[in-house]
């Protein structure tokens, strides 16, 4: 079974830490997204990856970074953290377009920010 | 821009019961199909993935039917179970694998 593991399952932040969330796939996917997920808005994608070192911005990119340096490990970092950044994060995984493959999802992390 | 709805927002039903959750999207030219599972505060689980050539998929009590042309696809859950009840997505998936979600439907399975 595919398993994407985010580092916390809680976290509480103070307004302006810098804060990096982490997220890890043991499958070999080439493709890695990070959404958020917010009541009445749904999933808002933020930042995929295609592969090592490379990134696209998705929906709602401002206010956040990304870093994928091992095609297993995906980071996304919120450079000061703000109170509109309290939400669920949501990473996930799958294998590159043009090859049928699910999204796998990893358990998320509810960030607080203070 | 793709636009994906789930109405209604939440559903009670009696155990039993087979029930059919809709989704429809604005954009035709889709990649395929997606429903997923969440469980509350958990991450999603994939349920059915239908590709764009294909009008349904099945897994045990769940069928996926897909309509490209009329943009709609349901969900069918044949004889209802309390464990059925959880948040229930769609999502639709363009170029380069980035998929559209709508807000899902909310479940909840009455023993």
């Amino acid at each position: 079974d595919v398993k994407v593991t985010q580092s916390s399952r809680y976290l509480v932040k103070r307004t302006g830490e810098k804060v990096f969330l982490e997220c890890v796939q043991d499958m070999d996917h080439e493709n890695m997204f990070w959404y958020r997920q917010d009541p009445g808005l749904g999933l808002r994608l933020i930042y995929f990856s295609y592969d090592v070192k490379m990134k696209e911005k998705g929906d709602i990119p401002e206010g956040y970074s990304v870093s994928r340096e091992k095609k297993e490990r995906f980071s996304l970092i919120l450079e000061s953290a703000s109170t509109n950044q309290t939400s669920m994060y949501l990473c996930a995984s799958s294998f590159p377009f043009g090859v049928v493959s699910p999204l796998h999802f990893g358990n998320g992390t509810r960030l607080t920010v203070t | 821009k793709q636009e994906v709805t789930q109405i209604p927002a939440a559903l009670s039903v009696p155990e039993g019961e087979n029930l059919v959750l809709n989704c429809s999207f604005t954009d035709s030219a889709i990649y395929n199909l997606q429903w997923f599972r969440q469980d509350p505060g958990k991450g999603l689980t994939s349920l059915l993935l239908i590709q764009s050539s294909q009008r349904e998929q099945t897994s045990g009590r769940l069928n996926a039917s897909l309509d490209k042309s009329s943009g709609r696809s349901t969900l069918y859950i044949a004889a209802s179970q309390p464990g059925d009840s959880a948040t229930y997505l769609c999502a639709v998936a363009g170029a380069n694998s980035k998929l559209t979600f709508g807000k899902g439907i909310t479940l909840s399975v009455r023993p």
